[in-house]
């Protein structure tokens, strides 16, 4: 069966820092890759999604850049991070549909 | 611009009852319609889809219903108990490219 490991579950930085989140899947091949974005009570906003290795679309301009190196991996990245960048961040994959969640990474930045 | 609402921010019920949930949608024709669920610091779990051609569909306690002339859909839970607790979100798809709109959620609790 299909899984996807996101890491790390939570994650402190200060600002100014880099920014490295991961997130895999297993059990499937060639997946539609996405991330997204979800601030305290509030809906999901799409930032980035991924059709294929290499293939990277983004939603909304943002100090944030994404990278699929792997078929089954996808990386959200930041050279700078800001205060705005807090949030909880997830990993979704999908054949088609539906879209199937990783258990997300909440993001603090002090 | 697009949108999604969601009927209300928070819903409480009586354990037993059946809850209504409701997602309205502008300026967006989407393929089909999903629903998911979300605990406190997890990601989405999958629920139901719907596709437009589909007036309603079911899964053991769960029934959701689309009406693309109204343009909303209606989600039932059916007997609701605590476990039922979480938020609940619409989502809409298109066949053409990769994006699904999420609306905001709607924390359901129901209480014993």
């Amino acid at each position: 069966s299909q899984t996807i490991h996101q890491w790390p579950a939570t994650l402190v930085q200060p600002v100014g820092s880099p920014l490295s989140l991961e997130c895999t899947v297993e059990g499937t091949s060639n997946p539609n890759l996405y991330w997204y974005r979800q601030a305290a009570g509030r809906g999901l906003q799409l930032l980035f999604y991924s059709v294929g290795i290499g293939q990277i679309s983004s939603e909304v301009p943002q100090n944030l850049s994404a990278s699929r190196p792997q078929d089954r991996q996808f990386i959200l990245s930041s050279k700078k991070l800001l205060l705005s960048d807090s949030g909880f961040y997830l990993c979704a994959w999908s054949v088609e549909e539906p879209q199937h969640f990783g258990d997300g990474t909440r993001l603090s930045i002090l | 611009s697009q949108k999604i609402e969601q009927n209300s921010e928070a819903l409480n019920i009586q354990e037993g009852k059946t809850a209504t949930l409701t997602c309205n949608y502008t300026n967006y024709s989407p393929a089909y319609l999903q629903w998911y669920r979300q605990d406190p610091g997890r990601g989405p779990v999958f629920l139901l889809l719907i596709r437009e051609n589909e007036k309603e569909k079911r899964k053991e306690r769960l029934k959701v219903t689309f009406d693309t002339t109204l343009k909303q859909s209606l989600f039932h839970i059916t007997a609701s108990q605590p476990a039922d607790s979480a938020t609940y979100l619409c989502a809409l798809g298109a066949n053409y490219g990769q994006n699904f709109v999420f609306g905001p959620g709607t924390r359901l609790s129901v209480l014993p």
